[in-house]
């Protein structure tokens, strides 16, 4: 099993539809990420959590809410998805601060 | 904000040659990263280089913080290294990476 789990893999919804993209880690490690990726903009930071209790808004977090369910689970939610959000979503675990990294194999979003 | 920029944005190479990646970053940065994205989407781990030279097999990196820019060496590319390379660096204790826009490398036999 991967390390960093992400469900699903490929989805497409409505605008105005309410999605929920989960993470799944096996790391054991306490913080989590989700970033969003566009072409030719990078990945771009839209929440992090470094512990269960600890919930923190990156560069983009407009649109998203997310849910650090226990240590190794971390939901992102768009509560009325937008065409715009139409993107390629990754969840990333660390152990220690900005080090060792581990993505999941991301979730293709499309909006339409 | 911090801003971390690649170049070349887009690189074609015949399987064999050696390239040069570029990463540049406008104020201090910790834990310097590259990463590898390949064709499928799947991000991998290349190097955690906040400073000084590390080498892997035919790839090798080197960062000079001093100087705010970091260097990723492709050596005898292969059709396997295509891809997007990113670099990442970590605002000074805000334990947020930041990537960089990419550069696009594709190899051909």
């Amino acid at each position: 099993d991967a390390d960093v789990t992400q469900t699903p893999r490929n989805r497409i919804t409505k605008t105005g539809k309410r999605i929920m993209l989960e993470c799944s880690q096996t790391k054991g490690h306490d913080r989590m990420y989700w970033y969003r990726q566009d072409p030719g903009l990078g990945l771009r930071l839209i929440y992090y959590s470094f512990d269960v209790k600890d919930i923190n808004k990156g560069e983009i977090s407009d649109g998203y809410s997310v849910s650090r369910q226990a240590q190794a689970k971390f939901s992102l939610s768009l509560e009325s998805a937008i065409p715009n959000q139409t993107a390629l979503y990754f969840c990333a675990t660390s152990d220690l601060p900005g080090y060792g990294y581990t993505f999941g194999s991301g979730t293709r979003l499309t909006v339409v | 904000g911090i801003q971390v920029e690649q170049s070349p944005p887009d690189l074609i190479l015949q399987e064999g040659a050696n390239s040069t990646l570029r990463c540049n970053f406008s104020d201090s940065v910790n834990n310097l990263q590259w990463f590898h994205q390949n064709p499928w989407g799947q991000l991998i781990n290349l190097f955690y280089i906040p400073s000084g030279t590390k080498q892997n097999g035919r790839l090798s990196a080197t960062t000079v913080a001093t100087e705010r820019y970091s260097l990723l060496y492709i050596s005898s590319s292969q059709t396997t290294d295509s891809g997007v390379y990113f670099c990442a660096g970590e605002y000074y204790n805000t334990d947020k990476l930041i990537f960089g826009t990419g550069t696009r490398l594709q190899v051909f036999p």
